[in-house]
């Protein structure tokens, strides 16, 4: 069966970036059928999306953290990373990896979800 | 940025049928899906496209969505769909959230 894992430091300094990677098992990442998106959620409250990349490279970002993220995939490892500079505390969060399928912008849905992993920006 | 909007916390008796609303400008105009996420756990895609169900969702769970409102409805509910649900949705090419509901079986 499809699984995905997050891995990447639990803690992060002020100002620096937030490095995250998951990893896919069970399914080619390189499947056109489907997508891949980070979601976060800070302790006690919901979830915000974050931003997907295709198997192609396009990716798709939340306006709200556009100019901080970077999404990139390594098809040879089966693995997605994600990439956010400038942490806060704000940035503090579960950060949940997860696989979408349907059409963006539409009928898209996330049906596959990591176990998450909880970051802390702290000096 | 486009908003959707829940109410905070819904209760429901073991049994009875909860419903929950998801409150968007022109949601009916969108899909909705909704997730189901446990304590400590991920979500879990519960409905996706308005009405269908995952492989593996009792069919007590249904989706409708039409005008500003998308509807969650757990029939005869039971104790273990205690949890936070959220709607979902897409503006445009962004993924949005709702703001989440705990059901609570009394």
């Amino acid at each position: 069966q499809v699984q995905l894992q997050e891995s990447g430091p639990g803690l992060v300094k002020p100002s620096q970036t937030l490095s995250l990677t998951c990893t896919v098992s069970g399914a080619s990442i390189s499947s056109s059928s489907y997508y891949w998106s980070w979601i976060r959620q800070p302790a006690g409250e919901g979830l915000e999306w974050i931003g997907l990349i295709y198997t192609g490279g396009r990716t798709n970002y939340n306006p709200s953290l556009k100019s901080r993220v970077t999404i990139s995939v390594d098809t040879s490892k089966n693995q997605f990373s994600l990439k956010l500079n400038s942490v806060t505390a704000a940035d503090t969060a579960a950060y949940y990896c997860a696989r979408g399928f349907g059409t963006t912008g539409t009928t898209g849905a996330f049906d596959i979800w990591g176990q998450g992993t909880m970051v802390t920006v702290s000096s | 940025s486009y908003e959707l909007t829940q109410p905070p916390s819904v209760s429901v008796s073991p049994g009875q049928t909860a419903s929950i609303t998801c409150s968007g400008d022109k949601l009916g105009d969108k899909y909705a899906c909704w997730y189901q996420q446990k304590p400590g756990q991920s979500p879990v895609l519960v409905i996706y496209q308005d009405s269908k169900r995952p492989s593996g969702i009792p069919e007590r769970f249904s989706g409708s969505n039409s005008g500003n409102t998308a509807t969650l409805t757990i029939s005869g509910t039971q104790a273990l769909d205690e949890a936070d649900y959220y709607c979902q949705a897409w503006d445009s090419s962004t993924g949005v959230f709702g703001t989440g509901t705990k059901v609570t079986v009394l």
